[in-house]
């Protein structure tokens, strides 16, 4: 079945460093492509999410990069500060109701 | 505008218990999900409405059931609770207009069998 393979599980940055989290799918009909952050005890949240008529999107210190010859897209957190320590999820979609979660990573930010 | 809105917050069950966990939205999506994320892990897709009257299975539908009967509502059911079913529940909608494919959860339910 279409699915989402995400890398790494787990990145551990020291404070001002930057952070890549990347994701490959299967599903070459997927169009829309979102992240999201979840704090621990919380609720997963968007925080930027790219459709495949572009190639980058940047929003602050995040940025998301999508290269759909490859089926690739990566999330991009420069700078990253303590506040940054949370799981992000990748995710494919068609734009409807089809959208598949990468298995997410759990990324440490050192003080 | 509330959002997505689950309720109970916590839950303890007895094996063999039923329960429904319950989920409404009020942002008119057409489509609402269930999740379950167990500890340190993703979230695996248990049911899914594409509108009223409308639902079907996801990755993980065993043990549950769902019913769909207002825009609104889509509330999950445990019919006889076993411990494998200890996980933190998500409940989400999303639109098919201008947003389409932005998934909005709810604040989860935790859930331990016992």
């Amino acid at each position: 079945g279409e699915n989402v393979e995400q890398h790494p599980s787990t990145l551990s940055v020291q404070e001002g460093d930057s952070a890549v989290i990347k994701c490959t799918y299967s599903d070459s009909a997927s169009n829309y492509f979102p992240w999201y952050k979840q704090e621990l005890g919380k609720r997963p949240q968007l925080i930027i999410d790219i459709r495949s008529n572009v190639g980058e999107k940047k929003d602050q210190r995040i940025a998301v990069t999508l290269n759909k010859t490859a089926k690739h897209f990566s999330l991009h957190i420069t700078e990253t500060q303590p506040e940054d320590s949370a799981v992000y999820f990748c995710a494919a979609s068609t734009g409807g109701f089809k959208t598949i979660f990468g298995a997410g990573t759990r990324l440490f930010v050192k003080a | 505008n509330a959002g997505v809105t689950q309720t109970p917050k916590f839950r303890i069950l007895k094996i063999g218990q039923s329960m429904t966990l319950q989920c409404t939205q009020d942002m008119n999506h057409n489509y609402m999900y269930w999740y379950r994320q167990d500890p340190g892990m993703g979230l695996k897709l248990i049911y899914y409405s594409v509108g009223a009257g409308i639902t079907d299975k996801g990755e993980v539908p065993n043990g549950y059931n769902v019913s769909r009967s207002t825009t609104e509502d889509f509330p999950l059911r445990l019919e006889l609770a076993a411990p494998s079913q200890t996980s933190v529940y998500f409940c989400a909608s999303s639109t098919t207009q201008l947003r389409a494919g932005i998934q909005y959860f709810g604040a989860g339910t935790r859930l331990s069998v016992l």
